[in-house]
């Protein structure tokens, strides 16, 4: 079954205080993983693509990297602002479905 | 640039009866997607339009679920008739096109199904 897991669940980090989000994927054909940021009430908002193992992406504190089996979303020295939930989501070859994880909620302490 | 705009924000009905929620794309955009997220999990997509066309609804429960999309660009959903386990935020994206372009997501239409 074609499906994405992200962990952990929730995390709480003082400010300044580096970590990393993982996302693990069992998506047959796997063409496309994204990175998508949430906050509360509103829609998610687009972070990263990556399309083959080995591809990084970086963006302000935030590094995307892709393995065969997993992604992560490393967060460096991280500010309250990007207290939000953290989702991934993955797309076969011919991008007709999109499977998402159900999120990392995020929360930093000043 | 505008965003892509759903209506209305907040919607709440009776079990059994019916609702429809409409999304307005990023101008141009030819290709659509609803998504159903429930409290706590992350969005499933219902259905993908593309222009005027549907590329999969696979995850559209047929029997309440109906969307359509029109001349190609706006896009409405309807549940007829709601159940309980309906309750969710219903977000609509957009995206250039299919393939590697980057969707766009609305603010979404929260559901309560009482």
């Amino acid at each position: 079954e074609d499906q994405v897991t992200q962990s952990p669940e929730a995390l709480r980090l003082q400010e300044g205080e580096s970590s990393s989000l993982n996302c693990s994927y069992t998506v047959s054909g796997l063409r496309g993983l994204f990175w998508y940021r949430q906050d509360p009430g509103k829609g998610p908002e687009f972070l990263f693509t990556l399309y083959s193992a080995g591809e990084e992406k970086e963006k302000e504190r935030l590094k995307a990297t892709l393995t065969k089996k997993e992604s992560f979303l490393h967060i460096t020295a991280p500010k309250p602002e990007d207290s939000a939930t953290y989702l991934c989501a993955g797309t076969i070859y011919n991008f007709n479905k999109f499977y998402f994880g159900s999120g990392t909620k995020l929360n930093v302490k000043p | 640039e505008a965003g892509v705009a759903q209506s209305p924000r907040y919607k709440i009905i009776e079990k059994r009866q019916s609702v429809a929620f409409w999304c307005n794309p990023i101008s141009g955009h030819a290709t659509l997607y609803w998504y159903q997220q429930i409290l706590g999990q992350g969005p499933k997509l219902l259905i993908q339009f593309q222009n005027n066309g549907v590329v999969d609804d696979s995850q559209l429960p047929k029997d309440r679920f109906s969307a359509e999309r029109l001349k190609g660009v706006d896009s409405t959903l309807k549940i007829q008739p709601a159940k309980l386990e309906d309750s969710a935020v219903y977000l609509c994206a957009s995206s250039k096109d299919r393939g590697r372009e980057t969707q766009y997501f609305g603010p979404g239409t929260r559901l309560l199904v009482l």
